[in-house]
C-alpha cells in the first residue's frame, strides 16, 4: 500500500495561501490522492482528489509533480475557519480503502 | 451539511447495556461505511457494505453488530461494550464500495462507556 508523509503541523497567516505538502512515493499508476480534513468535533469533511492532473474546485487547488511522487494541496485564502487536521491519502485500483494518517495540523492565526 | 446524518450525537451507555448508532445518508450513494475514532489514534474502517452487502468487516469484535437494510440507512448495534470502546464512531458513504468516488462523512456519535 502506498503510504503518505506529512507534517504535523503547519501555519498561516489569515487571507494568505496555504500549501500544505505530502510525500507519496511509493503510489501506483492506478492510486489517486485524496485530500479531507477534520474540524474539531466534527467528521473529516472530503476536499479534493486527482490521479495525475492538477485539480481545483471551490474549496482548493491540488497540484500534483509529474512524477506523482508528491502533491500540495492549496488553500487560496486561507480563514480562522480552515483551523483544521488535513489528511493527505493514498488510494485506488485494488485498494479502494481510505487510511487515515496522523495528517498535517493547520493553524490559522489572524 | 455533508448529508450524511448521524443520530445520536452523543451516548454514554454502561457496559452491560444495549444501543444502536443510527446512520442516514441523502446523496444517492450505494456504499456505506462505519469507522471508529480513538483518542490520538487515526480513523480505523470497522465495515463496509455495497448495496446492501456486507463487503468489509475489518477484525471487528462480535460486540459491534452492523445492519444495513437499505441504501440509505446503517446501523450500528452495541452490546456489552468495553471503556475502550469510547471513541468517536463515523458513517460515511460513497457512490459506489470498492471504487474511486470520494466518502462523505457524518459528524459521528461520540461513544462513552462507563
Amino acid at each position: 500500500d502506498a503510504k503518505t508523509t506529512q507534517p504535523p503541523s503547519m501555519d498561516c497567516a489569515e487571507g494568505r495561501a496555504a500549501n500544505l505538502p505530502c510525500n507519496h512515493s511509493t503510489i501506483s499508476g492506478n492510486e489517486y490522492v485524496y485530500w479531507y480534513r477534520q474540524i474539531h468535533s466534527q467528521g473529516p469533511q472530503y476536499i479534493i482528489h486527482g490521479l495525475k492532473n492538477n485539480e481545483t474546485n471551490e474549496m482548493a487547488s491540488l497540484i500534483i509533480t509529474e512524477d506523482r511522487k508528491s502533491s500540495t494541496l492549496i488553500l487560496p485564502h486561507a480563514t480562522l475557519r480552515d483551523t483544521a487536521v488535513y489528511y493527505c491519502i493514498v488510494s485506488g485500483g485494488s485498494n479502494y480503502k481510505l487510511t487515515f494518517g496522523k495528517g498535517t495540523l493547520l493553524t490559522v492565526n489572524p | 451539511e455533508t448529508g450524511v446524518t448521524q443520530t445520536p450525537r452523543h451516548l454514554v451507555m454502561g457496559m452491560t447495556n444495549k444501543k444502536s448508532l443510527k446512520c442516514e445518508q441523502h446523496l444517492g450513494h450505494n456504499a456505506m461505511y462505519w469507522y471508529k475514532q480513538s483518542a490520538k489514534k487515526p480513523l480505523e474502517l470497522m465495515f463496509v457494505y455495497n448495496f446492501k452487502e456486507q463487503t468489509e468487516n475489518n477484525s471487528v469484535p462480535s460486540r459491534f453488530s452492523p445492519e444495513c437494510p437499505n441504501s440509505s440507512h446503517l446501523f450500528l448495534h452495541l452490546h456489552t461494550l468495553q471503556p475502550e470502546d469510547s471513541a468517536l464512531y463515523l458513517c460515511a458513504s460513497s457512490q459506489e464500495g470498492h471504487s474511486n468516488q470520494p466518502q462523505h462523512f457524518g459528524d459521528g456519535t461520540r461513544l462513552s462507556i462507563l
